[in-house]
């Protein structure tokens, strides 16, 4: 299964953007890109998800490298509630049941 | 909007006993899967169901039963509960199993044997 690496952690200051890699330099070409979040106590939740091109939504925007081997997840100005560990996940035509979630980047929002 | 919704909470259980975690989407998913969460283990799947009336094992399935015999329902059974199955269990379910079909998930059942 292709896997994705991600820093373990990274703090960021209230009202900056925050750039949160992702390398997956196994990926194929038919794998979705898909980021989730899980804040504190919940479940996780989607992101933005992506195959090729940048991908902007109310959330976040998802930048991939051209030759796909990493992406990058943008939050435009952070807040506080942006506080979470997010989650980079290769979805594959195989099936959810071959999603791999791994540990993730606990981001810290300063005041 | 409900989403996914899990039952119970919270539940502490001594070892030996059995419980049933349900899960309810209002979205019209096909696609349930279970997972728990445990430090630093990351989600790890123990089954999934790809429509009503049907099962399949996930990646750690051992001492754990489900059922899908409604759409919308999907539950996960512990017939002799362990302390290795204390976690947190998520449910999720999806529209689709295409790769651009994103996961919905519940807020978790918080599940401790004693």
């Amino acid at each position: 299964d292709a896997k994705t690496t991600q820093p373990n952690s990274m703090e960021s200051n209230e009202e900056e953007p925050v750039h949160l890699p992702c390398n997956h330099s196994t990926i194929s070409g038919t794998d979705y890109i898909h980021w989730y979040r899980q804040l504190p106590s919940q479940g996780p939740e989607y992101v933005i998800h992506g195959l090729t091109s940048n991908v902007n939504n109310r959330m976040a925007s998802l930048a991939i490298a051209e030759d796909r081997k990493s992406s990058t997840l943008i939050l435009h100005r952070a807040t506080l509630r942006d506080a979470a560990v997010y989650y980079c996940i290769l979805r594959d035509p195989q099936g959810a049941q071959k999603l791999v979630f791994g540990q993730g980047t606990r981001l810290t929002i300063n005041p | 909007n409900a989403g996914v919704t899990q039952t119970p909470k919270f539940r502490v259980l001594k070892t030996g006993q059995s419980m049933t975690l349900l899960c309810a989407q209002d979205m019209n998913h096909e696609y349930m899967y279970w997972y728990r969460q445990d430090p630093g283990m990351g989600l790890r799947l123990i089954h999934y169901s790809v429509g009503e009336g049907t099962t399949a094992k996930g990646e750690v399935p051992d001492g754990y039963n489900v059922s899908r015999l409604k759409k919308q329902n999907f539950l996960l059974g512990l017939e002799s509960a362990a302390p290795s199955q204390t976690s947190v269990y998520f449910c999720a379910s999806s529209l689709s199993d295409y790769s651009d079909s994103p996961l919905h998930f519940g807020n978790g059942t918080r599940l401790t044997v004693t």
